[in-house]
């Protein structure tokens, strides 16, 4: 059974700074990652779809990229703003398409 | 577009109380699915649908029912519902089942 994890579970950090948030899974045979953004008390929001044939998205300041052997995706915040603060899903589709899985998230807090 | 919406937004239920948690897409998505989110346990899928007329049971699909007569719609029935359902329901929907997935606000549950 798939099983995807992000460290860390919490993240605080000052304004301005470039970070990385991480995200493990245990079964590389995955059709695609997929990173979201989700506020408090609200809904998630996609950021980013990385097909498990590419090495890496970019979005703006945002850069999330996978190593599918190694069982890794980074997502890359550069100069993280106070409005950045959320927190950060990844979830893996399987190649059947069936199931997605997610990790049990990343709390950002960007200080001003 | 108005994407994905839910309703209704909040919902207290009493143990042995059925309801239907209605979800709708404006973007002409084949593929919609249920999951339920609870602190710990990250987001987990409940069921889903690969287009009108087809239904499959996801992770946690007990006590759930679900059914598809059009692309738009796509309700999650709570049968007899129980404490252990107190969570809460985001539906999202894709163009297909490999796609970017787009997720409704939520709906916050509570079983007393």
């Amino acid at each position: 059974k798939q099983e995807v994890t992000q460290i860390p579970a919490a993240l605080s950090v000052p304004e301005g700074e470039n970070l990385v948030l991480n995200c493990s899974f245990t079964d590389s045979a995955i059709y695609n990652l997929q990173w979201f953004r989700q506020d408090p008390g609200k809904g998630l929001t996609s950021l980013l779809l990385i097909q498990s044939s590419q090495r890496e998205q970019t979005s703006g300041r945002l850069n999330a990229s996978l190593d599918k052997s190694s069982g890794r995706s980074t997502l890359y915040i550069a100069a993280s703003q106070p409005g950045d603060s959320a927190t950060y899903l990844c979830a893996v589709r399987d190649n059947a398409g069936n199931m997605l899985t997610f990790g049990g998230g990343t709390r950002l807090m960007v200080k001003p | 577009n108005a994407g994905v919406t839910q309703t209704p937004k909040f919902q207290v239920l009493k143990t042995g109380q059925s309801m239907t948690l209605q979800c709708a897409q404006d973007m002409n998505h084949e593929y919609m699915s249920w999951y339920r989110q609870d602190p710990g346990m990250g987001l987990r899928l409940i069921h889903y649908s690969v287009g009108a007329g087809i239904t499959d049971q996801g992770e946690v699909p007990n006590g759930y029912n679900v059914s598809r007569s059009t692309t738009e719609d796509f309700p999650l029935r709570l049968l007899s519902a129980a404490p252990s359902q107190t969570s809460v329901y985001f539906c999202a929907s894709s163009y297909l089942r490999y796609h970017e997935q787009y997720f409704g606000p939520g709906t916050r549950l509570t079983v007393t």
